[in-house]
């Protein structure tokens, strides 16, 4: 069966530090990969996603950026943090080969908290 | 872009009643996803709804997906304290990217 891995569970960090989360799927291969941020009981905002490794389209401009040096694996990174950044991280995959109807399956979460 | 509008954004419950979620859009979708999320945790799969008029159901929970395409409801019967959560629905389209509504917050009290 698969499965999906994120860490940290949670992270404190101070403004203007580097942040790096990092995403592992276990159990298929080349899926479909996405970051998402979520704010406090709300819904979710699409960061990134990835059809591939190496191949990374990002959906809002931010202080984020991603990148897929495996196959199964996701990272999120930023230089500098914000307070903005706080958030809830979800990484979710998905069937590479999909008809529109495919489900995306989420991972544990990573809280974040820029102080 | 494709919008989704969920509605309540929260709702207060007596264990035993019932209560109906609402998910619509301008938009057509490909197929509708429902999940629900725990505090802290990833939102999990409930169901996914692909035809127009679908209707589905899960134990007290049904789903059904308009005849266009582009809103859906969840109801649920006889709620109890363990139906409490973030009740997402999601639509797909047919890169499999999804949008979600902002959820409702549902609480019910034993």
């Amino acid at each position: 069966s698969q499965t999906i891995h994120q860490w940290p569970a949670t992270l404190v960090q101070p403004v203007g530090s580097p942040l790096s989360l990092e995403c592992t799927v276990e159990g298929t291969s080349n899926p479909n990969l996405y970051w998402y941020r979520q704010a406090a009981g709300r819904g979710l905002q699409l960061l990134f996603y990835s059809v591939g490794i190496g191949q990374i389209s990002s959906e809002v401009p931010q202080n984020l950026s991603a990148s897929r040096p495996q196959d199964r694996q996701f990272i999120l990174s930023s230089k500098k943090l914000l307070l903005s950044d706080s958030g809830f991280y979800l990484c979710a995959w998905s069937p590479h080969l999909t008809t529109g109807n495919e489900t995306q399956y989420f991972g544990p979460g990573t809280r974040l908290l820029v102080l | 872009t494709q919008l989704l509008e969920q509605s309540p954004q929260f709702l207060s419950i007596q264990e035993g009643e019932n209560l109906t979620v609402y998910c619509n859009s301008s938009s057509v979708f490909s197929s509708l996803q429902w999940y629900r999320q725990e505090p802290g945790e990833g939102p999990v799969l409930l169901v996914t709804v692909v035809t127009g008029g679908e209707v589905k159901k899960l134990k007290r929970l049904t789903f059904q997906f308009g005849d266009a395409r582009k809103d859906s409801s969840l109801h649920i019967t006889a709620a109890q304290p363990g139906d409490t959560g973030l009740y997402l629905c999601a639509g797909g389209d047919a890169g499999n990217m999804l949008t979600f509504g902002g959820g409702t917050r549902l609480m019910v009290k034993p």
